[in-house]
């Protein structure tokens, strides 16, 4: 069974300081894709970023890093200098690959305060 | 270029009734998904819509139907509501092997 895993329910953390969210996920399959998404007070999910199960590259984007670890299974999310727009439901998923694309299966999400 | 649009906003309904709810994907993309998320849970999967058909489908029962247009543009049906069909319903639009592009929801009401 597909299964995804975001321990933290709620983190809050000052403005500027560093915080990672943490996500584990459960599947059989060789090849899949990863995923984040940031879901903002208004409701919208918000794309972040995409990583297929052959790259374990680590990625940054500005002040958004992803740390892969296929031992582990694990795909962790850190923010560096975290600033109050940063608030928000921040959802890790998991989707097969090729096919007909799949569906996503969603964490239940980690709630991110950042305070000024 | 337009993102994924979804109408109405919000909607209250009571129990017993039936609802349709609407979806425009982004310009260019032809698969439509549709995700249910209750209050402090991750989406789930309701179903995919590719060429017109159903093409996927989660663990949800038959009151949840669907339909695509030509124009790649999809509705989602609920007969009979019930209270725990409450929540936000999210609409997502793809194409190929690129990531699913969100809409801003419909918040459904049932009371």
């Amino acid at each position: 069974a597909q299964k995804v895993t975001q321990a933290q329910t709620e983190i809050s953390v000052v403005e500027k300081e560093d915080v990672t969210l943490d996500c584990v996920y459960e599947t059989r399959d060789t090849t899949y894709y990863l995923f984040w998404y940031k879901q903002p007070p208004s409701g919208e999910l918000v794309f972040l970023i995409r990583r297929n199960s052959f790259d374990e590259q680590n990625e940054i984007s500005g002040r958004y890093s992803w740390n892969f670890q296929k031992s582990t299974s694990s795909f962790n999310f850190t923010i560096t200098a975290s600033q109050v727009v940063d608030s928000a439901v921040y959802f890790c998923a998991l989707r097969n690959y090729g096919g007909s694309q799949g569906n996503l299966i969603f964490g239940k999400g980690t709630k991110l305060s950042v305070k000024p | 270029d337009a993102g994924v649009t979804q109408s109405p906003t919000h909607l209250i309904k009571t129990r017993g009734q039936q609802v349709t709810l609407r979806c425009s994907p982004k310009s260019g993309h032809d698969t439509v998904s549709w995700y249910q998320q209750a209050l402090g849970q991750g989406p789930q999967f309701i179903f995919q819509y590719y060429e017109e058909e159903e093409r996927q489908r989660g663990n949800f029962p038959d009151r949840f139907s669907g339909h695509q247009f030509p124009n790649y543009s999809s509705e989602l049906n609920v007969n009979a509501l019930l209270l725990g069909d409450s929540a936000l319903y999210l609409c997502a639009s793809s194409t190929g092997a690129e990531g699913q592009y969100f809409g801003p929801g419909t918040r459904l009401l049932v009371l």
